[in-house]
């Protein structure tokens, strides 16, 4: 059994561009989650999937980010026009769709520079 | 709101050495959820333990313990002699059902031990 996977590990890009990231929760994972981490923080909640749907955005998701989840299985996190503040490791979370609540269990991460 | 606080930012303790980690929580919330989650050097976040607000028993698992008392709205987390392995970013994470499912991170405790 695999854990959570994300790709890539890291992203390197230039102002402006645009990027996307993957990720692949735990097999028979209903829920997934994107937060975002910068240096000496703990991660900041993004947005939440219960199975193909969208339940919840925080603030923090501006315009330029876009989460999808079309078949309730893999995430990809796109931002657009990206930003120096941008940078930061974005880490995609799964838990079991039973209950409320449960232990979320976190992948990798996908770290992302914006030169 | 909601809020978790994590006041040691850091602590550097010599093997063997038995150490507790603060966490202290916000929220007017009755029914929550508690969460500890450590994160090594290679950086993915990992599990330890969940607690519910009705569950004010304190847990064991091996060299952790966990302190829960909801009068000081604590919830601390204690290693009984320290080990190199131990060294980590310690976060501690509160879920309330009406911010839906996503945690809520404290800023983290970095744990030093040395040999």
């Amino acid at each position: 059994d695999t854990g959570v996977s994300q790709d890539p590990r890291h992203k390197i890009t230039k102002r402006g561009q645009n990027v996307t990231f993957r990720c692949d929760p735990i097999s028979e994972h209903n829920r997934l989650y994107w937060y975002r981490q910068t240096l000496g923080q703990g991660p900041e909640f993004l947005t939440y999937f219960q199975n193909e749907a969208q339940l919840e955005k925080s603030r923090l998701l501006s315009d330029r980010f876009s989460a999808e989840r079309p078949k309730g299985s893999f995430s990809t996190l796109e931002i657009q026009r990206t930003e120096q503040g941008d940078s930061a490791m974005y880490l995609c979370a799964s838990s079991p769709g039973q209950g409320v609540n449960n232990e979320q269990f976190f992948g990798p991460g996908t770290r992302l520079t914006v030169l | 709101a909601q809020k978790v606080t994590q006041a040691q930012t850091e602590i550097s303790v010599v093997e063997k050495e038995d150490v507790t980690l603060d966490c202290v929580y916000e929220t007017r919330d009755t029914t929550y959820y508690l969460f500890w989650y450590k994160q090594p050097p290679s950086g993915e976040l990992v599990f330890l333990i969940r607690r519910n607000s009705f569950d004010e028993q304190n847990e064991i698992s091996g060299r952790y313990s966990w302190n829960f008392q909801k009068s000081t709205s604590s919830f601390n987390f204690t290693i009984t002699a320290s080990q190199v392995v131990d060294s980590a970013v310690y976060f501690c994470a509160l879920s309330v059902n009406q911010a839906g499912t996503a945690l809520i991170f404290g800023k983290g405790t970095t744990l030093s031990v040395s040999s």
